[in-house]
């Protein structure tokens, strides 16, 4: 079955710091891949999302791309900020025939340090 | 506007008893989902509508699950006979159901969750 293999956190930086949070995953057909980030005591929210191979989705500074060839969907950020202390998810949801059900990752928790 | 909102945000039962979740899906949302978040985990699908009707079930764990959504907006998540291992929190979420494009543009929305703790 699908399925979504992400970096075991806890994962601590300094501000400033350069963000990488790995996710590769294992799918028939042609997925779409997301990001959804957990601030606490919040719900899911969607980061970013890329839809075929080769698209760059990014917001908040965030980015990621949409890697065919290696399976993967690295989350990156070029400097961190306090505020973005949360748990993120990697994800993937089929792209064909209306199949609506989305496969989750494990999370990586993300702290950052003034 | 107003988001996805679930009733109760905690609930806590005691072993065997029965228990009903509320989910209130984003208005003219035709689409809504459940998912299970155990501790330290990612969510787990339990099952989609489609307007009233279940048009994917497959995730949900055992007989004592079970889901309505009778005039396709507010669902309920019903479990009987409650077991430790079913504390979680539940994660309700919708979406407009675009499927013209394959549903490439169909965000799904997300609720704060309940969170279910079985004593």
């Amino acid at each position: 079955g699908d399925s979504v293999t992400q970096m075991e956190g806890p994962v601590t930086l300094s501000e400033e710091a350069f963000l990488t949070i790995n996710c590769t995953y294992t799918a028939t057909g042609y997925p779409s891949l997301f990001w959804y980030v957990q601030y606490p005591g919040e719900g899911l929210q969607l980061l970013l999302k890329a839809t075929k191979a080769d698209d760059k989705g990014s917001n908040k500074g965030f980015e990621a791309t949409y890697r065919k060839e290696t399976t993967s969907f690295h989350l990156e950020k070029g400097s961190v900020q306090v505020s973005d202390s949360a748990v993120y998810f990697c994800a993937l949801r089929k792209a064909s025939g209306g199949y609506q059900k989305v496969t989750f990752g494990t999370g990586t928790k993300l702290q950052v340090i003034p | 506007g107003a988001g996805v909102s679930q009733t109760p945000s905690n609930k806590v039962t005691e072993k065997g008893k029965y228990v009903e979740l509320r989910c209130d899906p984003i208005s003219g949302h035709t689409a809504l989902y459940w998912y299970r978040q155990s501790l330290g985990q990612g969510p787990e699908f339990l099952i989609y509508f489609q307007g009233t009707g279940a048009a994917d079930d497959s995730g949900l764990p055992n007989d004592r699950f079970f889901a309505v959504r009778p005039e396709g907006s507010v669902s309920t998540l019903k479990i009987q006979r409650t077991e430790r291992g079913d504390s979680a929190v539940y994660l309700c979420a919708s979406s407009a159901g675009l499927a013209g494009d394959g549903g490439h543009t169909d965000t799904q929305y997300f609720g704060p969750g309940t969170r279910l703790t079985v004593l």
